[in-house]
């Protein structure tokens, strides 16, 4: 079965970077992009942009762009989303998540960033 | 970007109710449009694909239609499972965007 699973918690200080990873399995990790989708504690859902695992192509919403990359390690099928620049605004759960066509997602990863 | 408006933000009913939910997108999505659920301390889950199609596993309560500009996930009769957060998302052109949510209680 598809499963995605994800790196645990990361308590980050301001300025600093995280890179969370999202190991997956029972599918071609090739063949589907993978999104990122992170929520604030209490608030709703926020998507971040996504991973073609195949070529590598990304795209990035604006809002993220210059501090966010995401990369994928096709020898061991594992995505990973990294952040840059923290601030206490990036506190936040990090999902990475197969949502076209089918719906699969990781357990999510919780970042803090406090100093 | 799309702006998806969802309405109402939060909704009380009792059980065996029948609920809706609404999300108004911006601009023409055609039916680029899942609904989603997330209950507390779990990831979300997709309960309608392609605005009216139900997901496999999902309970046929649930239902989603379109009325004009309107995308509307709609629970026949509630029951108390079914608490949680709703989510619309549109899939239609990037950036993709989730609407502000709906919180479902009991009464």
């Amino acid at each position: 079965q598809v499963q995605l699973v994800q790196s645990g918690a990361e308590v980050k200080k301001p300025g600093a970077s995280v890179k969370v990873s999202c190991k997956t399995s029972g599918y071609t990790f090739i063949g589907y992009p993978m999104y990122w989708v992170r929520q604030a504690p209490g608030q709703g859902l926020d998507w971040m942009g996504w991973i073609n695992p195949n070529t590598g192509a990304t795209y990035y919403v604006q809002k993220f762009e210059g501090r966010v990359t995401m990369t994928r390690d096709t020898s061991s099928d594992t995505a990973y989303m990294e952040l840059s620049s923290l601030t206490s605004d990036d506190t936040a759960v990090y999902y990475c998540s197969l949502i076209l066509p089918s719906d699969y997602w990781g357990q999510g990863t919780l970042v803090i960033v406090s100093s | 970007d799309i702006q998806m408006t969802q309405s109402p933000s939060s909704l009380s009913a009792n059980v065996g109710d029948r609920v809706s939910i609404t999300c108004r997108a911006s601009q023409g999505i055609r039916k680029d449009l899942g609904w989603y659920q997330q209950k507390p301390g779990q990831a979300p889950k997709r309960l309608i694909y392609s605005a009216t199609n139900l997901q496999g596993g999902a309970p046929s309560r649930f239902s989603g239609s379109i009325s004009g500009a309107d995308f509307i996930l709609t629970i026949s009769s509630l029951q108390p499972e079914d608490v949680a957060t709703y989510y619309c998302l549109q899939h239609n052109s990037y950036p993709y965007t989730f609407g502000q949510g709906t919180k479902l209680e009991i009464k």
